[in-house]
């Protein structure tokens, strides 16, 4: 089947440790994107990538970094430095980086402190 | 930054009824999307309507578009108890190729 894949789907962070979402994609689609929704709220965009090797900063980058190493992979950290954390974290894709195009997303990642 | 404001945020309706949700935005725009998440779930891509077309329809889904009032509605008939999801619009700016701007949603329940 294809589709996007992100693991895990439970995930706890300890005070000052980095942790990684992953997300996978066999859709072979040149764009992805990392979305955060925090309870009641639409989605905010914290990263995206156009084409492998390439990524940009969205409206709330502060606090997580990207890599787009390989075309089907992009994983998020969200690092000591983001504050608050706890939220609900979506991976998506699209077959190019385009106006048009519609966005396929994986099943979510739950991320909260301890 | 939010585009999209969708009212109301949250609605309840008997099955076999129409819902419609409406989905107001601040800037022009390339195209609007509307998307569906079910509880703890990702979302699903619904109907896309590009600025120059003012209707479109998907099954029971309608969808309309307003650009001078910067307004989109999606009506679904005939709803049924697995419509219960929260539904986004999502804009696509001039010039903001590739990246959607998602509303805070609407909250629809329907009882069986």
């Amino acid at each position: 089947d294809g589709g996007i894949t992100q693991s895990p789907k439970y995930l706890f962070r300890k005070e000052g440790q980095n942790v990684t979402l992953s997300c996978e994609q066999n859709l072979n689609h040149d764009a992805m994107y990392w979305y955060r929704q925090d309870p009641g709220q639409g989605l905010r965009l914290i990263y995206y990538s156009q084409i492998v090797n390439d990524f940009q900063k969205g409206d709330i980058a502060e606090g997580y970094s990207v890599s787009r190493e390989k075309k089907e992979s992009f994983p998020l950290t969200v690092t000591s430095a983001q504050k608050n954390p706890t939220a609900f974290y979506l991976c998506a894709s699209s077959m190019t980086w385009s106006s048009n195009e519609k966005l396929f997303f994986g099943s979510g990642t739950q991320l909260s402190v301890l | 930054s939010q585009q999209g404001e969708e009212d109301p945020q949250a609605l309840s309706i008997q099955e076999g009824e129409n819902a419609t949700m409406n989905c107001s935005y601040k800037t022009s725009i390339n195209n609007l999307q509307w998307y569906r998440q079910n509880s703890g779930r990702g979302l699903v891509h619904l109907i896309l309507i590009r600025s120059n077309e003012r209707e479109k329809h998907s099954g029971r889904l309608r969808v309309t578009l307003d650009t001078s009032k910067k307004s989109s509605s999606l009506l679904i008939t005939a709803s049924r108890a697995a419509d219960t999801a929260s539904y986004y619009c999502a804009t696509s700016g001039v010039g903001n190729t590739g990246k959607l701007i998602f509303g805070q949603g609407t909250t629809l329940q329907v009882k069986p």
